[in-house]
C-alpha cells in the first residue's frame, strides 16, 4: 500500500536560511509524488511534481525537491526561506487516491 | 479564472443530522476529489469523481457519500453525523486526474454538537 511519512512534525528556520523538509514513500510502482502548502484556514497550494525523469524538480515560489529512488525520499529543499513561507507542507504520493503526509509545520524567526 | 468554490464554508450540526456540502471546481476541470482534515488524523481521501462516476473511493463508512454532476459539480453528503466527524472537508479538482495536480478549495468547517 502506498504511504508517506514525514518525519519532523514541526521545523523552526531563521529568515534567509536555507530550509530541507523530508519526505519518505512507500509505493509499489514508479511513485507519482507531490509536495503541497497549506496556510492557516486555507485549502492546500501545489508547490511541485515528480512522475520520471529528471530527479530535481523545480517548482513555485523557488521551491525544488529532488526524488532519490535508492533513499525512497523526495525532500523539499529551498535556499533561502522568508516569512511569508511559514505554513504547513505536506507530501504526498499516488494517483487517483493520493496519500498525505502528516505535515510539516514551519516556523520561520526573523 | 475563479478557484474552487466550496460551500458553505462553515456549518454546525447535531448528531444524528445530515448535511450536504458543494464544491464547484475550477471550470474545465473535470476530476474532483473530496478529502477530510482533521488534527489526529490528518488527511484523509474519501473519494473522486470524473464523468459522474465514482472512480476511487476510501476508507469511509457508507454514510458518507457523493455525487458529481454533469457541470463537474460535487457535493459530498454524511448522513447520521457522529460527534468524530468534525473536520475540515477539502474539495480539490484537476483537469482529469489527480496526477495533473490538484487546485484546493479552502474547505468546510463542519462542527458536530
Amino acid at each position: 500500500a502506498q504511504s508517506v511519512t514525514q518525519p519532523d512534525i514541526h521545523i523552526t528556520v531563521s529568515e534567509g536560511a536555507s530550509l530541507e523538509l523530508r519526505c519518505n514513500y512507500s509505493y509499489g510502482a514508479t511513485p507519482y509524488l507531490f509536495w503541497y502548502v497549506q496556510s492557516p484556514g486555507q485549502g492546500l497550494q501545489l508547490l511541485l511534481k515528480y512522475f520520471s525523469g529528471d530527479t530535481l524538480v523545480q517548482g513555485i515560489k523557488g521551491f525544488e525537491a529532488e526524488f532519490k529512488r535508492s533513499q525512497s525520499s523526495f525532500n523539499l529543499r529551498k535556499p533561502s526561506v522568508h516569512w511569508s513561507d511559514a505554513a504547513e507542507y505536506f507530501c504526498a504520493v499516488g494517483a487517483g487516491d493520493m496519500r498525505f503526509g502528516a505535515g510539516t509545520r514551519l516556523t520561520v524567526k526573523p | 479564472k475563479a478557484g474552487v468554490t466550496q460551500t458553505p464554508r462553515y456549518l454546525i450540526k447535531t448528531r444524528g443530522q445530515q448535511v450536504t456540502l458543494s464544491c464547484s471546481p475550477i471550470s474545465g476541470h473535470r476530476s474532483v476529489s473530496w478529502y477530510q482534515q482533521t488534527p489526529g488524523q490528518g488527511l484523509q481521501f474519501l473519494f473522486e469523481y470524473f464523468s459522474e462516476t465514482q472512480r476511487n473511493k476510501g476508507n469511509f463508512p457508507g454514510r458518507f457519500s457523493g455525487r458529481q454532476f454533469s457541470n463537474s459539480r460535487s457535493e459530498m453528503n454524511v448522513s447520521t453525523l457522529e460527534l468524530g466527524d468534525s473536520a475540515l472537508y477539502l474539495c480539490a479538482s484537476s483537469l482529469t486526474q489527480a496526477l495533473d495536480g490538484y487546485t484546493f478549495g479552502s474547505g468546510t468547517r463542519l462542527t458536530v454538537v
